[in-house]
């Protein structure tokens, strides 16, 4: 079946340690991407990756850190976690699928993580 | 830099009612616009797209039409279920960026 995991589901944490929130895909996307969302501003892009070893920042990447050494891998990193990274976390990925008129694909979701810090 | 809106929420229903959703947007370029439904406690679930103007995305009964001119992308049902129930996420994607609105939560009352 094809499908994007994310473990942990649930995960509550102190401030300041460290965590990582991974995400598998067996679908060979090429892109992966990292989301937040909370109440009343939707889901909010922290990083994407166009293909491994390829990575950049989306529009809230502060105080994350991502790698992608394997195409179908792509964990997300809190070195040092705050209260404001409690949130429900949602990883994706497409195929490139970049068209000649640069369109994209649509993105597959994870079933989300949620965190909390203390 | 590029963004979403959508109309507030949340919007309540009667079954086979008429559904209209607002979606406008900004960028630069051309970008792909979606249609996303979250029902509760899952992930999000394409529902439909278009990739370039004028293009219709329709999905189980679903519609919405990228309007260039008017930077739109309004998702309408002609006669919504108590199954549609759900949230709804307009997003563009552009430059490998991904820009969501603030979702819109559908009651739809039997």
């Amino acid at each position: 079946e094809a499908q994007v995991t994310q473990n942990p589901r649930y995960l509550i944490t102190v401030t300041g340690k460290k965590l990582t929130v991974t995400c598998s895909q067996n679908m060979n996307h090429e892109y992966m991407s990292w989301y937040r969302q909370d109440p009343g501003l939707g889901l909010r892009q922290i990083y994407y990756s166009m293909n491994v070893e390829v990575t950049d920042k989306g529009d809230v990447p502060e105080g994350y850190k991502v790698s992608r050494k394997e195409k179908r891998n792509f964990p997300l990193i809190l070195e040092s976690p705050s209260p404001n990274q409690t949130s429900l976390y949602f990883c994706a990925s497409s195929s490139q699928g970049i068209g000649l008129a640069g369109t994209y694909n649509e993105q597959f979701f994870g079933p989300g993580t949620r965190l909390t810090v203390l | 830099g590029d963004s979403v809106t959508q109309m507030e929420g949340p919007v309540t229903l009667s079954e086979e009612a008429f559904l209209t959703i607002n979606c406008t947007y900004t960028a630069t370029g051309y970008p792909s616009l979606f249609w996303y439904v979250q029902y509760p406690g899952e992930g999000l679930q394409l529902l439909l797209k278009a990739t370039k103007a004028d293009d219709k995305g329709s999905n189980k009964g679903f519609e919405a039409t990228y309007r260039k001119e008017t930077t739109s992308f309004h998702l309408e049902k002609g006669s919504v279920q108590v199954s549609d129930s759900a949230v709804y996420f307009c997003a563009l994607m552009g430059g490998f960026k991904t820009i969501f609105g603030a979702g819109t939560r559908l009651f739809v009352k039997a």
